[in-house]
């Protein structure tokens, strides 16, 4: 079955600290991959989205994702954190062909401090 | 452009009760999608729906049914509720439907079974 694992539950970090959040996925065939983040009472919305082409990807407010097709990853990364980045990240995956049907990871809480 | 508002935003049943649950799509939107969140099971994908055709289904038994309306508005369905169907409910719409496309999700709806 597909699957998509996100391997840090919670992480805390100092503002200007550098991030990385690992997403690793079980999939069959050609994925479609993203990023999305739940902002404190905000909803859900997409930071970047990777369909094929150059494997890093850039998105909104600084971050970026790197595909490894041989190593089944998605992780996201920011050089320099804002406390403003406090929010849940979810690693989501579709298949290629099968319509927008995500399966999410189980979501990284980020907290920054200032 | 109003964004996705989903209605009612809170919702308290008992078990054994049913419960319908509205959508409704950026205007303009064709594609709609239904996800449920729970703290143990996270994110998990329900229906997808385009032009009133359901196009995908999560892996939810047959009491979770919806229905895509001819103005796009779509609406769930909980038969015979059960304690865990206790969530919050996102929608998401798309423009055309394309895997390519944005997802743009609305505040949810979030229910209590008693």
């Amino acid at each position: 079955a597909q699957s998509v694992s996100q391997h840090n539950h919670h992480v805390i970090l100092s503002e200007a600290a550098s991030l990385e959040l690992g997403c690793n996925y079980s999939y069959g065939g050609t994925v479609n991959l993203f990023w999305y983040v739940q902002y404190p009472g905000q909803h859900l919305q997409l930071l970047l989205k990777y369909f094929s082409g150059d494997p890093l990807v850039k998105g909104i407010k600084g971050f970026e994702a790197e595909f490894i097709k041989s190593k089944f990853s998605f992780n996201l990364r920011k050089p320099s954190v804002q406390w403003s980045d406090t929010a849940e990240y979810f690693c989501a995956v579709s298949l290629m062909g099968a319509g927008n049907m995500l399966t999410f990871g189980g979501g990284t809480r980020l907290m920054v401090k200032p | 452009k109003a964004g996705v508002t989903q209605t009612p935003r809170y919702l308290i049943k008992t078990r054994g009760q049913q419960v319908t649950l509205s959508c409704s799509p950026i205007s303009g939107h064709r594609s709609v999608s239904w996800y449920q969140q729970t703290p143990g099971q996270g994110l998990q994908f329900l229906f997808e729906y385009f032009s009133e055709t359901q196009r995908n289904k999560g892996n939810f038994p047959g009491r979770f049914s919806g229905r895509q309306f001819s103005n796009s508005r779509s609406e769930m369905n909980v038969s015979t509720l059960e304690l865990g169907d206790s969530a919050l409910y996102l929608c998401a719409s798309g423009p055309s439907g394309r895997e390519e496309e944005t997802q743009y999700f609305g505040p949810g709806t979030r229910l209590l079974v008693l």
